[in-house]
């Protein structure tokens, strides 16, 4: 079964400094993975997926993920966060074949002055 | 206009009420689903849907139903509602390189 671990509940970054978000998951095959944000109030929005290819995926935001199959890992990162990064960050995975998403529990960003 | 849509936004009810959420798509996806959302506990997969005619279960369907009536709308209902029902409920839709693009939430309080 596919499963998604985010490690970290929440974080806290200055603005202005890095980020990076852990995201582990668990499957057999070739995921897709993707990375949603939901700002307070909002439904999800994708900020980038991997399906297959260059390892490292941009996304929208100046975000970035890289894939690293030794590691079963999709971790986020973003190289000078922004107020208005503080939201709430999603992994997820899904089977090449079919179309459920399996969802980690989320990583809540706050970004303070 | 938003390309995926869920009414009511907010509602409260009591314990063994009826309710319908709605979410209704101009994306012309056929396929939908139905998420709730806990804190700690991310997303989980209510009901998906392939098309009108093809319906199916996802990890948490227990006290829950749906129905497609078309292509754009996909109802969730909550035959009798329980306290513990009360979730932030999240339609969405699924394009051809599986990406889903998500609706705007419901706020679900069964009292």
């Amino acid at each position: 079964a596919q499963s998604v671990t985010q490690p970290d509940i929440h974080i806290t970054v200055s603005e202005g400094a890095s980020l990076e978000l852990r995201c582990n998951y668990s499957y057999g095959a070739t995921p897709y993975l993707f990375w949603y944000v939901q700002s307070p109030g909002q439904g999800l929005q994708l900020l980038l997926k991997y399906f297959s290819g260059d390892t490292l995926v941009q996304g929208i935001k100046g975000f970035e993920a890289e894939f690293k199959r030794s590691q079963s890992s999709f971790n986020l990162r973003k190289p000078s966060v922004h107020w208005s990064d503080a939201a709430e960050y999603f992994c997820a995975v899904g089977p090449s074949n079919d179309y459920k998403l399996s969802f980690g529990a989320g990583t809540t960003v706050t970004v303070r002055a | 206009d938003a390309d995926v849509t869920q009414t009511p936004r907010n509602r409260i009810t009591k314990t063994g009420k009826r309710i319908m959420l709605e979410c209704s798509q101009t994306k012309g996806h056929d396929r939908m689903y139905w998420y709730r959302q806990d804190p700690g506990l991310g997303l989980r997969l209510i009901y998906y849907s392939f098309d009108v005619k093809d319906i199916n279960k996802g990890e948490i369907s227990d006290g829950y139903s749906v129905s497609r009536q078309a292509q754009a709308k996909f109802s969730l209902s909550l035959e009798s509602a329980i306290p513990n029902q009360t979730a932030l409920y999240f339609c969405a839709t699924k394009g051809s390189n599986n990406e889903q693009f998500f609706g705007p939430g419901t706020r679900l309080t069964v009292l």
